[in-house]
């Protein structure tokens, strides 16, 4: 099974600020198969970016993913106040799919 | 557009079984485009998934939870449904129904979720 870490697991920033999550994998994650998610309180996760660096579905251009191997991160360009939330990411590289714990954005 | 509700008991007793159901609209179940998954999430914790079915009928489960665990659907009510035999406390999560696509086992659209609750 791929253990998926993620760093930090809080992040305190402004609106308007940039914010980089970091998701490393235990091995290598075959063909860049990484999903990020953002999940509000009371709500289900909403696929945010797909194949490492793909953007999902009406997702705005302030999110982007980068990287392969065993590390990748989430960037948002510039926070919106709707943008603080929990956010998680997923290897489907492998089975069984595994997620990460999390990193929350916070306002600071 | 399609959408995924899940329904089921808040509470179920140590040792007991967990069923829940997950009705889908907007769209087939039978459709063969789509995987159709059962994952939770414990409180402040990061998803977990459980399993996932194909309108084949075939399943695959996280080795974790597959000795208890039993996934199927019933194409007449287009729905698929959860059973988890035994539960413990560490059974409590928020319990969620999600759609992937066959090729790219991401999950795309994702019921509200349904809390289960497992104490006597």
């Amino acid at each position: 099974e791929i253990v998926l870490t993620q760093s930090p697991g809080t992040l305190s920033l402004s609106p308007g600020e940039r914010a980089t999550l970091s998701c490393r994998a235990s091995q290598t994650v075959f063909s860049r198969s990484l999903a990020w998610y953002q999940q509000k309180p009371g709500q289900a996760p909403r696929l945010l970016i797909y194949g490492a660096s793909s953007r999902a579905t009406g997702i705005p251009d302030r999110f982007s993913g980068s990287g392969s191997g065993t590390d990748f991160t989430l960037t948002i360009s510039r926070l919106e106040p709707e943008d603080f939330a929990v956010y998680y990411c997923q290897q489907y590289g492998g089975s069984p799919w595994t997620f990460g714990h999390g990193t929350k954005v916070e306002i600071k | 557009q399609v959408q995924l509700q899940e329904s089921g008991p808040g509470l179920v007793k140590p040792s007991q079984t967990l069923s829940l159901t997950c009705t889908v609209s907007g769209g087939s179940i039978s459709s063969g485009s789509y995987y159709w998954s059962w994952i939770r999430q414990p409180a402040g914790e990061g998803p977990e998934w459980i399993g996932r079915i194909y309108t084949s009928g075939s399943t695959n489960y996280n080795p974790s939870l597959k000795s208890r665990v039993t996934i199927s659907t019933d194409t007449s009510k287009n729905q698929l449904s959860l059973k988890v035999t035994s539960v413990t406390a560490a059974d409590t999560a928020v319990y969620y129904c999600a759609r992937s696509e066959v090729q790219t086992p991401y999950f795309d659209n994702w019921g509200q979720g349904t809390l289960v609750t497992v104490s006597s």
